[in-house]
This record gives structure tokens, C-alpha cells and sequence, in this order.
């Protein structure tokens, strides 16, 4: 079986912390996304990686930032916590560009700040 | 603004009845993809289909798609309490291959 796995499922923190959150596809895909769920917005994209150390924002970078050194990992890392950035974060994993396939998530992370 | 709005925006149904949501959107696609989603979980796919595609099956799951009026539906025949979850439609946004997904459709299923 296919496998996206995100290191936590629920995470409290703290307003100011540096938070990480870990992603691990078994996949080899060579994309990589961080989406953010919250009620009545559906998902939206943080940033996307289609490549090791390759990054790009997408529709709401802003207090996130991202690492890729591997391939079968992305992290998404919250500079300085703040409790607007309570919410479920996903992550995916998907081929190369150009492949009419679907994306694979992970369980999911609930993070609440406090 | 989001490609991809489902509807309605809940539904509840009892066990054995047909569930349908629809999906528009608003630029050209090359295919649209649904996918379930648990509750506090992560997004499972269920179908894609493609744009030169009109209908497809998969289980008890049809799907439709009609490019001309930039919709498509799935319905969930015969449903059973397993089948509560949120569905969300998504369409490509680009060639990587990130994707666009509307807010969701909201379905119990009661037993």
C-alpha cells in the first residue's frame, strides 16, 4: 500500500514556538504539498515541492516556510506560532508533472495554538 | 477564487437511498478527480475522470462530467453509514500537477 505519513495527528503549542511538521511518502514522488484545511475554506495550497531543496509558495506561504533534503520528505515548519495558524494540516504526495494520476495524503495533523 | 464549488453544501440520507453532490468550475480542465474525506482524517481519492470523458463508474460511485456547462456529479448509489464523509471534487491547476479543491460536500448517512 501506498503510504503518506505525517509524524503527529494532534499537536499543541505554544503562541511564539517554532513548530515542525513532518511528512514521509514511501512513494518516490517526486511532488510534494503542505495544505491547510479549515471549515467552509476547503484546502488551501502553503507551498509545494516538486523536487528536492525545490520549492514554491502557494496560495498562503506567508508565516510558513518549508524543507526538502530528501526526497521522501517535507517539512513544514511554523516560524513563531500564532493562534490563527490553529487549524488541520495536510500534506500529499503526487508524480511528476505531467501524469494524469491522483494525489495521496496523509492522516493529517490537527494543530492547535495556544 | 475557488475552482471547484460543491453542492449542496450538507446532505443527510438514510441507508439505501442515493446520495448526489455537483461540482462546477470555472476554467478548462483536463480531468477532475473526487475524493472522500473522514472525518479528522486525510483525503482518499475515489475517481478521476477525464475531460473527454461523459460519465464513469467505479463501484457504486457514477460520476459525470460536462465540460460545456463546467460541471460534473457524483453519486453514491445504495448508500450505507460508511459512506458519511466530506467529498471534495478538485480539478489541475497547473501541469505539477497541484491542485484546486472546493469547499466539500457534507454527507450522513443514517441508519
Amino acid at each position: 500500500d501506498v503510504k503518506v505519513t505525517q509524524s503527529s495527528r494532534y499537536l499543541v503549542k505554544r503562541t511564539g514556538e517554532k513548530v515542525f511538521l513532518e511528512c514521509v511518502q514511501d512513494m518516490d514522488h517526486e511532488n510534494m504539498f503542505w495544505y491547510r484545511q479549515d471549515p467552509g475554506l476547503g484546502l488551501r495550497l502553503i507551498y509545494f515541492s516538486y523536487d528536492v531543496k525545490m520549492k514554491e509558495k502557494g496560495d498562503i506561504p506567508e508565516g510558513y516556510s518549508v524543507s526538502r533534503e530528501k526526497k521522501e520528505r517535507f517539512s513544514l515548519i511554523l516560524e513563531s506560532a500564532s493562534t490563527n495558524q490553529t487549524s488541520m494540516y495536510l500534506c500529499a504526495s503526487s508524480p511528476k508533472q505531467g501524469l494524469v494520476t491522483e494525489a495521496f495524503f496523509g492522516q493529517g495533523t490537527r494543530l492547535t495554538v495556544v | 477564487s475557488q475552482q471547484g464549488e460543491e453542492d449542496p453544501q450538507a446532505l443527510s440520507i438514510q441507508e439505501g437511498e442515493n446520495a448526489t453532490m455537483n461540482c462546477s468550475y470555472k476554467t478548462s480542465i483536463n480531468n477532475l478527480q473526487w475524493y472522500r474525506q473522514n472525518s479528522g482524517r486525510g483525503l482518499v481519492h475515489l475517481i478521476l475522470i477525464r475531460s473527454n470523458e461523459r460519465e464513469k463508474h467505479s463501484g457504486r460511485l457514477r460520476v459525470t462530467l460536462d465540460t460545456s456547462k463546467k460541471s460534473s456529479s457524483l453519486l453514491i448509489t445504495a448508500s450505507r453509514a460508511a459512506d458519511t464523509a466530506s467529498y471534495f471534487c478538485a480539478t489541475r491547476r497547473d501541469s505539477w500537477g497541484k491542485l484546486q479543491f472546493g469547499a466539500g460536500t457534507q454527507v450522513v448517512v443514517t441508519p
